[in-house]
């Protein structure tokens, strides 16, 4: 089965810095790449995802970019802000593969210093 | 308001008595899943169902069971409790196979004494 790996485990940057987070995947049929976020408390909630058709995606200071070839994908966060401070997960899925569930990564606890 | 519903939200019970933590959708949709979340561990699939009466195992199935009687129900059934079951569940559902998104309950904390 599928298996992501996700670093770091804990990111701290100072507010207004950009944070980076980074997922490999082991299966290459895996073509669906989301970014979940959870405020402590709360539920994941979906920020940004990607399809294996596009290697970069924007959203405002949120952007994910996928290297299919080395099979690893990345959350970009510009000009962070303490709202920011929660957990990531990254995630992926086979399409097609008769398995709806999302493989997700461990977790990066990212905290925003004033 | 499209949501994901799930009861209860916090439960305390004692090892073997069987319990059920229910799961409901609103949005149609056909796929729906248990995980289960554990500090260090992230977020572990249990089981999902692709349709009514389709079920199939996650990659922590062991002591849990579900059932899919209708589209919009998703229950989890934990028939003997056991303390390694203490966790934080979320159901989830989402439109169909492929690239869609999945919308998250508002979790269940379980533990088990």
């Amino acid at each position: 089965g599928e298996n992501v790996e996700q670093h770091p485990s804990t990111l701290s940057v100072q507010e207004g810095d950009s944070a980076v987070i980074k997922c490999t995947y082991s299966d290459s049929a895996s073509n669906y790449f989301p970014w979940y976020k959870q405020e402590l408390g709360k539920r994941p909630q979906l920020i940004i995802d990607i399809r294996s058709n596009v290697g970069e995606k924007k959203d405002q200071r949120i952007a994910v970019t996928l290297n299919k070839t080395a099979k690893h994908f990345s959350l970009h966060i510009t000009e962070t802000q303490p709202e920011d401070s929660a957990v990531y997960f990254c995630a992926a899925r086979i399409w097609g593969g008769g398995a709806d569930g999302l493989t997700f990564g461990k977790g990066t606890h990212l905290i925003i210093q004033p | 308001e499209a949501q994901v519903t799930q009861n209860p939200r916090y439960l305390i019970t004692v090892t073997g008595k069987k319990l059920t933590v229910t799961c409901s959708q609103n949005m149609n949709h056909e796929y729906m899943s248990w995980y289960r979340q554990d500090p260090g561990l992230g977020l572990r699939q249990i089981y999902y169902s692709m349709n009514v009466e389709v079920t199939d195992k996650g990659d922590v199935p062991e002591g849990y069971k579900v059932s899919r009687k209708e589209k919009r129900n998703f229950p989890l059934i934990l028939e003997s409790p056991s303390p390694n079951q203490t966790s934080l569940y979320f159901c989830a559902s989402s439109l169909g196979q492929g690239n869609t998104e999945a919308f998250f309950g508002q979790g269940t904390r379980l533990t088990v004494v």
